[in-house]
């Protein structure tokens, strides 16, 4: 069961361009949304994360858009930049006896062109 | 600077054979995880274990076993490896309580054939 859909599952953008991705849960347990980073050879590494009593954090270039009636969330990066180029994971997670468990999205390969 | 460090970042095993995958971070965690990540399907949680000895079901659990006897290992276990289970692995740990961040290891390439 995939309690978390993310889409698309790739995207190329132009370099400056804003890169969308998209996700959606089913728990409403969830109180925790994060957003890793995958670089080819690398494990995921936390970008940004937001808890559900805010509909947006900005970090840098990076912004998490939340929906908590429609139970979804997105990452928008502005600028985006040839560095810019990896997997990215969206992800849910509560606290209490799950112990940080996430789940996590299918994955969403992003190229962004120079 | 925290680390997760993982015992083979490529492995080739043979069907039936049984493989020992490990896992050790420096960061005092308790937490520790073990994922396997394909293609169009993201990470799924295959065995958590929040604490020494102590461990839990994931989302995808058969075929696989863990071992955790000191804090900072968590071992993955395929009894008798098939080809279906030819995956990137990655193991990942983090802390009780607080932050939910999880710091993931290089992760380990695994064929069987």
């Amino acid at each position: 069961q995939q309690q978390v859909k993310q889409s698309p599952q790739s995207l190329i953008v132009q370099k400056g361009g804003i890169s969308i991705i998209n996700c959606a849960y089913e728990n409403t347990a969830f109180d925790y949304f994060p957003w890793y980073q995958q670089f080819p050879g690398k494990g995921p590494a936390l970008l940004i994360a937001i808890r559900p009593d805010v509909s947006e954090k900005k970090e840098g270039r990076f912004t998490i858009s939340f929906n908590k009636s429609a139970k979804q969330f997105s990452l928008h990066i502005m600028d985006s930049q040839p560095g810019d180029s990896a997997t990215y994971f969206c992800a849910a997670g509560r606290g209490g006896t799950s112990y940080g468990k996430l789940t996590f999205g299918q994955g969403t390969i992003l190229t962004v062109h120079p | 600077d925290v680390k997760v460090t993982q015992s083979s970042r490529y492995l080739v095993k043979r069907t039936g054979e049984k493989v020992f995958l490990e896992c050790v971070q420096d960061m005092d965690h308790e937490n520790m995880f073990w994922y396997r990540q394909d293609p169009g399907l993201g990470l799924r949680l295959i065995y958590f274990s929040y604490d020494v000895k102590m461990k839990e079901k994931g989302d995808i659990p058969e075929g696989y076993s863990v071992s955790r006897e000191k804090k900072e290992r968590f071992s993955l276990i395929l009894e008798s490896a098939s080809t279906n289970q030819t995956s990137m692995y990655l193991c990942a740990s983090s802390e009780h309580g607080g932050s939910y961040e999880q710091y993931f290891g290089p992760g380990t390439r695994l064929t069987v054939t």
